[in-house]
């Protein structure tokens, strides 16, 4: 059982510039969850699949920014016209499903830096 | 008020000693409560969750929650320098959806 994947790991970009982040969730996974964190913040949630359904997006969420999982396996998240308060680590979560099959699991983060 | 408030720290401990982090929450419909751990530039690694009232045990690590009073607690026991991380606290507000406190930074002194 491989765990959540995430690429690229870094991406430097400069202002204006559109970026796109993969997530390979655990392959059993139904549930997909983005999450932006910066520093010394928890992490604050962007948006939520169930298979290929997008169901929740947070409402602080720019349009800017938008987010897919097209087949109910891996998502990409796209950031368009970059700006710099954009720069934060984007981490990707899964899980099984609900109850207690709802513990996420994490996998190791998109650094994006915006110039 | 945040709906997840943690003490950020640094709570210093010493090496082999007990450590004690806190949580509290206000949603008292909350049901799954998780604490993560986080190096620095990494991302949040799952300790232990919990859903009943009580203590839950696993290896070095003990969860406690307190519903009626709104909180949850981590104790490490024998602390190691390895144990020096963020601690978050999660609280599972619907089936899905968790709402992260800010962390705990802890320092284990050898």
């Amino acid at each position: 059982d491989t765990g959540v994947s995430q690429n690229p790991r870094h991406k430097i970009t400069k202002r204006g510039q559109n970026v796109t982040f993969r997530c390979d969730p655990i392959s059993e996974h139904n549930r997909l969850y983005w999450y932006r964190q910066t520093l010394g913040q928890g992490p604050e949630f962007l948006t939520y699949f169930q298979n290929e359904a997008q169901l929740e997006k947070s409402r602080l969420l720019s349009d800017r920014f938008s987010a897919e999982r097209p087949k109910g396996s891996f998502s990409t998240l796209e950031i368009q016209r970059t700006e710099q308060g954009d720069s934060a680590m984007y981490l990707c979560a899964s899980s099984r499903g609900s109850g207690e099959a709802s513990t996420q699991y994490f996998g190791p983060g998109t650094r994006l830096t915006v110039l | 008020q945040k709906e997840v408030e943690q003490n950020s720290g640094p709570l210093s401990v010493p090496e082999g000693a007990i450590a004690s982090l806190n949580c509290t929450y206000s949603d008292r419909g909350s049901q799954s409560f998780f604490w993560y751990r986080q190096y620095s530039g990494k991302s949040p690694e799952l300790i232990m969750f919990i859903y009943s009232n009580g203590d839950k045990e696993d290896g070095r690590f003990t969860a406690q929650l307190n519903k009626a009073s709104q909180y949850v607690s981590l104790l490490i026991r024998d602390s190691q320098p390895s144990d020096s991380a963020t601690y978050l606290c999660a609280v599972g507000r619907s089936n899905y959806q968790l709402i992260w406190g800010a962390g705990t930074k802890l320092i284990i002194k050898p």
